[in-house]
């Protein structure tokens, strides 16, 4: 069955440190995949789009590798502080033509002053 | 400013009654859809549309109903079928034809059975 895995346990780090957060998948084909924030009580933001037949994207502080082989996208939030401190959600597309984003269950980030 | 939203952010049912939230969006997308999120858990998929008065059942769409009959709204009705209807719903909206577009996000609706 198709299956995407963020890692459930809350990333806790210090400011200034790179947060590293993870998504797999399994028996998925995406052509893409993106990444969320969402903090307590609202609606997920989006954040990052990147393509199958792309390894890595950059925006600010924010960097993104998508490794097919592996099946496997890594986050990273640079310099991190703690309004970047939330729930980050990676999202993959359905195959078969429609527009129709999976949801992983999201990675608490947690950055200490 | 354009945008999506959802009415009534906070929402408390009986047993045994429909209610229905509400989603519209000026953003002009054709695509529309309904998520349920649960604590610890990913969005699920309930409904999606992607074109006027024609909508598609998502994962869990048992115990729920919509409708699409403007381009701008897409209301969501939890029936009294939906055996644990207690859960935040998240709207969302996208273009349709971009195959990796965005979805833009409502800020949800928490709908609490008492």
């Amino acid at each position: 069955s198709q299956k995407i895995e963020q890692n459930s346990e809350a990333l806790n780090i210090q400011e200034g440190k790179t947060a590293t957060l993870t998504c797999n998948y399994t028996n998925y084909s995406p052509a893409y995949l993106q990444w969320y924030r969402q903090d307590p009580g609202r609606g997920p933001v989006f954040l990052l789009l990147i393509r199958e037949n792309e390894k890595e994207k950059r925006k600010e502080r924010l960097k993104v590798t998508f490794d097919t082989t592996l099946k496997q996208s890594l986050f990273h939030i640079t310099a991190s502080q703690p309004a970047d401190s939330a729930t980050y959600l990676c999202a993959l597309d359905s195959s078969g033509g429609s527009y129709i984003p999976t949801f992983g269950r999201g990675t608490s980030l947690i950055v200490h002053p | 400013d354009g945008g999506i939203t959802q009415s009534p952010k906070y929402l408390f049912r009986k047993e045994g009654q429909n209610v229905t939230l509400s989603c519209e969006q000026n953003l002009n997308h054709d695509a529309m859809y309904w998520y349920r999120q649960d604590p610890g858990q990913g969005l699920r998929l309930i409904y999606y549309s992607q074109i006027v008065n024609d909508f598609q059942k998502g994962d869990i769409a048992e115990g729920y109903s919509v409708s699409r009959e403007k381009k701008e709204s897409f209301p969501l009705t939890v029936t009294s079928a939906q055996k644990n209807p207690t859960a935040f719903y998240l709207c969302a909206s996208a273009r349709q034809g971009y195959r990796a577009g965005e979805l833009f996000f409502g800020e949800g609706s928490r709908l609490t059975v008492l």
